[in-house]
């Protein structure tokens, strides 16, 4: 069955880069029906989108958040990553990466927390 | 302030039936699918309703989703303690070119 694993640093420095990279097992990237995407929940708060990936390349990110963001896709290690740049304590959040097909979101992973603090 | 609204919470007794509401435009719920997503409490979110109506393999009749203009709304009968979770509408919004979520109704089985 699918699995989507999050991984990456739990701690970030303000200013610095986050850095976080999606593994999928039992499913794989290549497909021309899947797209990959990163959501994020800040403590006690709601769902926030920040971007999604094809396995051909094409990204979509959101606008407030564009600047910052880099979405990248190894079809090689089945493998996902997103970058956020110039993080502050509001980037502070659970970030989960997750399988869209177009019009919603399939199936999600269980999540992993940044903390951005010095 | 998120772009769907929806109400902080809802409450109902066990057995009972709720409806939870999310309330758009016509550039988000008024021209695509909504899908919904139940959070239980430390977990990830899962998909229980996908454009606007549909259930995924695995969750009950229960669970109910329609549309109608711009609103949309998720049905849950029979309610169970285990259906307390915190529950989200989802779409896409064409004029912010950007995924949207409501900001998630708690649900509380009495």
């Amino acid at each position: 069955q699918l699995q989507l694993q999050e991984s990456g640093p739990g701690l970030v420095k303000p200013s610095e880069t986050l850095s976080l990279t999606c593994t999928v097992s039992g499913g794989s990237i290549p497909s021309s029906v899947y797209y990959w995407g990163w959501v994020r929940q800040s403590p006690g708060k709601g769902l926030e989108w920040i971007g999604t990936i094809h396995y051909s390349g094409s990204s979509h990110y959101n606008p407030s958040l564009k600047s910052r963001v880099t979405i990248s896709v190894d079809t090689s290690k089945n493998q996902f990553s997103l970058k956020l740049s110039s993080v502050t304590a509001a980037d502070t959040a659970v970030y989960y990466c997750a399988r869209q097909v177009r019009r919603y979101f399939q199936h999600w992973g269980q999540g992993t927390l940044v903390t951005v603090s010095s | 302030q998120s772009v769907l609204t929806q109400p902080p919470s809802v409450s109902a007794a066990p057995g009972q039936k709720v409806t939870i509401s999310c309330s758009g435009s016509s550039s988000n719920i008024g021209g695509n699918y909504v899908s919904w997503y139940q959070q239980l409490p430390g977990t990830a979110p899962t998909l229980v309703i996908s454009e606007n109506t549909k259930r995924p393999s695995g969750i009950p009749d229960r669970f109910s989703g329609s549309k109608s203009g711009t609103s949309a709304t998720l049905g849950i009968t029979g309610l169970q303690t285990g259906d307390e979770a915190d529950y989200y509408c989802g779409t896409w919004d064409s004029s912010l070119s950007a995924w949207v979520f409501g900001g998630g109704t708690k649900l509380t089985v009495l």
